[in-house]
Formats: structure tokens, sequence, C-alpha cells
């Protein structure tokens, strides 16, 4: 069974720009999340989509946004990037169970660098 | 708010030797808790996760994680170390209203020949 694919696995932009990453989530999960893993800041939570919903989202900006599609797939974007938002963006996804007893299955992620 | 805490930012133990990692959290109701594994460059890999039920949980590669409420606690151990263990170790917390998961800072593992 495949798992979370990320693509690009690298993406350099430059400050002002705007960045789409994309998330594929394991076959049959309908959730899918996204974290932001900056160094020192640790792993943050920052949306969460289910059934081509934004269900949840963090602490951030509105110019981090994103999407579902009807296959479950996820985009990541963000906009005016700035030279903090370097990071490894990870992807996770999951059933939605309402029991909540889900678990999260992590994709390997994009590195994003801003110049 | 529900907060994870790893009290250890770096340990180093020696190949075969035994390993705890702690992990305390913070929750208003009995949490569901992950441990997480990521070698460098790489995404999560999940190693276990306690629900419900027996508070002593088996994972992969040989780890164990034991739920004690009455510390607040989810130690990850494993009782011979292999220089392939090499890595961040994160604890997580989960089952809020917005189904995220909450981390801890992280433990680096180096593993001594």
């Amino acid at each position: 069974e495949a798992g979370v694919t990320q693509s690009p696995t690298h993406l350099i932009k430059t400050r002002g720009q705007q960045a789409t990453l994309r998330c594929s989530p394991i076959s049959g999960h309908t959730s899918v999340y996204w974290y932001q893993q900056a160094l020192g800041l640790g792993l943050q939570f920052l949306l969460w989509y289910d059934e081509g919903e934004e269900r949840n989202r963090g602490n951030f900006p509105p110019r981090f946004s994103g999407r579902q599609f009807p296959n479950y797939s996820s985009e990541l974007n963000v906009n005016a990037l700035e030279l903090e938002d370097s990071a490894l963006y990870l992807c996770a996804s999951s059933t939605h169970l309402a029991s909540g007893q889900e678990t999260q299955y992590f994709g390997p992620g994009t590195r994003l660098l801003v110049l | 708010a529900q907060s994870v805490t790893q009290p250890d930012i770096h340990i180093t133990v020696s190949e075969g030797a035994s390993l705890e990692l702690r992990c305390n959290y913070s929750y208003g109701a009995t949490p569901y808790l992950f441990w997480y594994v990521q070698s460098p460059g790489q995404g999560l890999q999940l190693l276990l996760k306690y629900f419900s039920g027996d508070t002593l949980v088996q994972g992969i590669k040989g780890f164990e994680a034991e739920f004690k409420r009455s510390q607040s606690s989810f130690n990850l151990r494993k009782p011979s170390v292999h220089w392939s263990d090499a890595a961040e170790y994160f604890c997580a917390v989960g089952k809020n209203a917005g189904n995220m998961l909450t981390f801890g800072g992280g433990t680096r593992l180096m593993v001594k020949p």
C-alpha cells in the first residue's frame, strides 16, 4: 500500500513569491493535515481538511491556505513568502472516525527555502 | 490547552544498552498518545499509539511505551538499542476538537558503537 506522497521534495523561492505544495493521502483516507517544522519552533499544526472542507487551522496567518480536491489530495499555498516560512512542511492523512481514534500517517515532507 | 513535554533534548546511549525516552503531557481527559520517529531529512514514522485499554503498548522495531495516568506520562522504551535507532523521537497527544496533534519538542538519540 502506497504511503502519503508529497511534491516537490524541495522548493526554493524568494521573499514575496507564492509557494504551492502538494500532498496525496493514503488510499481510503479522507482527512489531510498540514504541519510546519521550522528550526527552533518544532512541529506546529497548520491545517486540517476532511471531505473537501477546511475543518481546523492552527495559529498561522491567512496567507497560509489550501484546499482539498475530490480525490482527497490537497494543496498548501503560502502567499507573500517571508524568510521565516523556510521549513519542512509535512502532510499527514487519516481516516475520519466518529470515535476519534484516528492515526495520522506522515509523508516525507517538502523542504521550502525562502531566500 | 494540551501540551507535551519531552524533558531530554539529547540522549546518547551505547549500542546494546537499554533506552527510555520521557514524555509528559497535559490534557483534561484521557488523551490519545503517539510516538513518532524522524530520521534526518525525512518525514515521521509511527512507532506506536495508545487509545485505551492495556497501558503497555507494543510498537514496531522493538519499542514499547507505558501510559501512566497518575504521572501523566507515556515513556518510550527499548531493551537493546541498535545503531539504526539513531534519530529524533517525538511524542504527541491527540483527541481534541480539531483533530490536530500536539507534539513535544523531540529527543535526539545518538547511539555510540
